[in-house]
C-alpha cells in the first residue's frame, strides 16, 4: 500500500520568504503526483499536477518537481504572501481509477 | 464552466438518524470520488464511480454507500449515523481516464449530536 508522508508538519515563514513543501511516497511507480491547496473548512483546490514522465511543473509563484526514483516531490513557492497561508496536501493515485493517497499535509503560516 | 458542486454545505443530524449527500461534477467528467476528512485521521478514500459502475471502494462499513446517476452526478448515503462519522465530506471529479487531474467540491460538514 503506498504511504505519503509530508515534512514539515507546520511552518511559519516572514512574509517574502521562499519556501520549500516536501513530500515523499513509498511506491515510485506512479503516474501522476498533485498538490493541492486547502483552506480551513474549505474543500481542496488543485495547484499542480506533474505527470511521471516529467520533473517540473510551473504555475506562477509555485515550482513542483517530482523525482520518482527517490519517491520525492517538492512544492517551492516563491516570495511568500500571507494569501498563502493554508494547509498544502500532496497526493498520488493508485494504478487503476481515480482513488488517491493523501500526505497529512503541511500547515503554512505566512506572517506579514 | 461551473466546478465542482456539492449540497448542502452542512448539516447536523442526531445519532442514528440516516443522510444522503450530493455531488455534481464537472460537466464532462465521468468520474466521482468520496473522501471522509477528520483531524485525527486525514483524508480518507470512500468510493469512487465511473459511469455509473463502482470501481473503487475504501475500507468503511457498509453504512456508508454511493451510486451515480447517469447524468455523473453521485450521491452517497450514511445509515445509522455515529457521533465518529461527524466530519468533512469532499468529493473529486475528473475525467475518469485514469490518474487525471482531480477537482474538488467545498465540501459537506457533517455534525452527529
Amino acid at each position: 500500500k503506498q504511504e505519503v508522508t509530508q515534512i514539515p508538519a507546520a511552518l511559519s515563514v516572514p512574509e517574502g520568504e521562499n519556501l520549500v513543501l516536501n513530500c515523499s511516497f513509498t511506491d515510485s511507480a506512479i503516474y501522476n503526483l498533485q498538490w493541492f491547496r486547502q483552506d480551513p473548512g474549505k474543500g481542496l483546490t488543485s495547484l499542480l499536477l506533474i505527470q511521471s514522465s516529467q520533473r517540473e511543473q510551473t504555475s506562477g509563484r509555485l515550482n513542483a518537481s517530482l523525482d520518482k526514483s527517490s519517491g520525492r516531490s517538492t512544492l517551492y513557492i516563491a516570495a511568500s504572501q500571507p494569501g498563502d497561508s493554508a494547509t498544502y496536501l500532496c497526493a498520488v493515485p493508485t494504478n487503476t481509477g481515480n482513488q488517491f493517497y493523501f500526505g497529512t499535509g503541511t500547515s503554512l503560516t505566512v506572517i506579514p | 464552466k461551473a466546478g465542482v458542486t456539492q449540497t448542502p454545505r452542512y448539516l447536523i443530524k442526531t445519532r442514528g438518524q440516516q443522510v444522503t449527500l450530493s455531488c455534481s461534477p464537472i460537466s464532462g467528467h465521468r468520474s466521482v470520488s468520496w473522501y471522509q476528512q477528520t483531524p485525527g485521521q486525514g483524508l480518507q478514500f470512500l468510493f469512487e464511480y465511473f459511469s455509473e459502475t463502482q470501481r473503487n471502494k475504501g475500507n468503511f462499513p457498509g453504512r456508508f454507500s454511493g451510486r451515480q446517476f447517469s447524468n455523473s452526478r453521485s450521491e452517497m448515503n450514511v445509515s445509522t449515523l455515529e457521533l465518529g462519522d461527524s466530519a468533512l465530506y469532499l468529493c473529486a471529479s475528473s475525467l475518469g481516464t485514469d490518474n487525471t487531474e482531480a477537482f474538488f467540491g467545498q465540501g459537506t460538514r457533517l455534525t452527529v449530536v
